[in-house]
């Protein structure tokens, strides 16, 4: 069973301030993408990386694929109350038939950024 | 170009009913995927659909079953409701099933089992 474990679960931090939010597993995957929820609302689709120790950059947003494609991270540079939500890391998992693929979430880090 | 689209918004039923939730995928999106999120956890796989063939099936009891229609859009049921299938149920459409590709999702709709 492939696991995508995030950490931290929950974060609070001061509007400027910078995080990190961290996804990691044992298996390797495709490619992984990162999401943001807003409460009672479908996940949004913010990047996915594909190749092993891609960085890809979104305005204030980092996000990194490990080497060895079993890892990412998500940092933030000077958070803003706006950047408040759940943030998922899926990890792109083969299915058994035919180069089919279903998404691995893991349990998300939910960020509060205060003003 | 719209989004994905789901029916209902929310929904409250009873244990042991059956309930049909509803997904149309963004335009010339083939594949259809659905998920099981319950409060506080990731999204979780229960299906996916691609051309209306079932290309895989997460770790759900039969009681779970979908298909997949010629116009791309899909149906979700689910027989013998219980408490523990409250949830909110995800619908995700993308141009293929392999490769990097990227999955959109709809608003969800919320179920409510009492």
């Amino acid at each position: 069973t492939q696991l995508l474990e995030q950490s931290p679960q929950f974060l609070s931090i001061q509007e400027g301030e910078n995080l990190t939010v961290y996804c990691n597993s044992s298996s390797v995957f495709s490619s992984l993408q990162w999401y943001r929820q807003e409460p009672g609302e479908g996940p949004v689709l913010l990047v996915t990386v594909v190749t092993g120790g891609e960085v890809k950059k979104l305005k204030r947003l980092t996000f990194q694929f490990g080497d060895a494609r079993k890892d990412s991270s998500l940092h933030i540079t000077a958070a803003q109350p706006g950047d408040t939500g759940l943030y998922l890391c899926a990890g792109a998992a083969r299915l058994t038939q035919g180069g089919s693929e279903k998404l691995v979430f893991g349990k998300g880090t939910k960020l509060t950024v205060n003003p | 170009d719209a989004g994905v689209t789901q029916s209902p918004t929310h929904l409250i039923k009873t244990r042991g009913q059956q309930v049909t939730l509803r997904c149309s995928p963004i335009s010339g999106h083939k594949s259809v995927s659905w998920y099981q999120q319950v409060l506080g956890q990731g999204p979780q796989f229960i299906f996916q659909y691609y051309e209306k063939e079932e290309r895989g099936r997460g770790n759900f009891p039969d009681r779970f079953s979908a298909r997949q229609f010629p116009n791309y859009s899909s149906e979700l049921n689910v027989n013998a409701l219980l408490l523990g299938d409250s949830a909110l149920y995800l619908c995700a459409s993308s141009l293929t099933t392999g490769g990097s590709y990227e999955q959109y999702f709809g608003p969800g709709t919320r179920l409510t089992v009492t």
